[in-house]
């Protein structure tokens, strides 16, 4: 069970182009979900917290113009890059907290398989 | 002080061993504690979570948990080649009820 789907895997292109990553719990209903992006040989850095419903809340540093969350269901969140370019390149990774009992915070964390993002 | 500190390794272990892996925390609030395990160039894994002082043990993994000494840790036993990885500690921090991950311990196993 717990299982979270992230496509694509792989983007490689133009500077300029946006680029739109999805994420999916495919056998719980996922109430937050969160999205992290990770430089090689770095800890993974969060970027954005998004309730199904609501708008994200965006970590101090990620400009929210240029990632868009949209979180429609409780099954599906979507970070779209806006006119991506080199320095967005980066391995970005979604994660899922399903509902729990009084405290969502203590479910676990549930990762997709990350999207290598590269941008020429 | 890190939030959620971890030594970065490389932790080396033969075969058969048991892998012992720490990390301490600073927030005291904290209630909910996780051991992910990444591969490299792959997404974090979900190994063990514990909330209870304590050990919990699943398989070959056993977790631990000290909130006074705001220490938790992973033991790996009868460790593998294939249990090589960088293994993240992570915590609920009671105040932000966000999860915050140590930077990691590269564990590798050697045949």
């Amino acid at each position: 069970g717990a299982v979270v789907s992230q496509h694509p895997s792989w983007v490689i292109c133009k500077s300029g182009t946006s680029v739109k990553i999805e994420c999916r719990s495919l056998d719980f209903q996922a109430t937050t979900m969160f999205w992290y992006r990770q430089f090689p040989k770095q800890s993974l850095m969060l970027m954005a917290t998004s309730n199904e419903g609501s708008k994200a809340t965006y970590e101090q540093g990620v400009e929210k113009d240029k990632f868009l969350i949209n979180h429609a269901s409780l099954t599906l969140s979507t970070l779209t890059v806006t006119s991506a370019h080199p320095e967005d390149s980066s391995f970005y990774i979604c994660s899922a907290r399903g509902r729990g009992g009084a405290g969502y915070s203590n479910q676990p964390q549930h990762f997709g398989d990350g999207t290598r993002l590269s941008i020429l | 002080q890190k939030e959620v500190e971890q030594n970065s390794g490389p932790l080396s272990v033969p075969e058969g061993a048991i892998a012992s892996l720490n990390c301490t925390y600073s927030d005291r609030g904290s209630q909910s504690f996780f051991w992910y395990r990444q591969y490299s160039g792959k997404s974090p894994e979900l190994i063990m979570f514990i909330y209870s002082n304590g050990d919990k043990e699943d398989g070959r993994f056993t977790a631990q948990l000290n909130k006074a000494s705001q220490y938790v840790s992973l033991l790996i036993r009868d460790s593998q080649p294939s249990d090589s990885a960088t293994y993240l500690c992570a915590v609920v921090g009671g105040a932000t009820n966000k999860l915050i991950f140590g930077t990691g311990t590269l564990l590798a196993v050697q045949p």
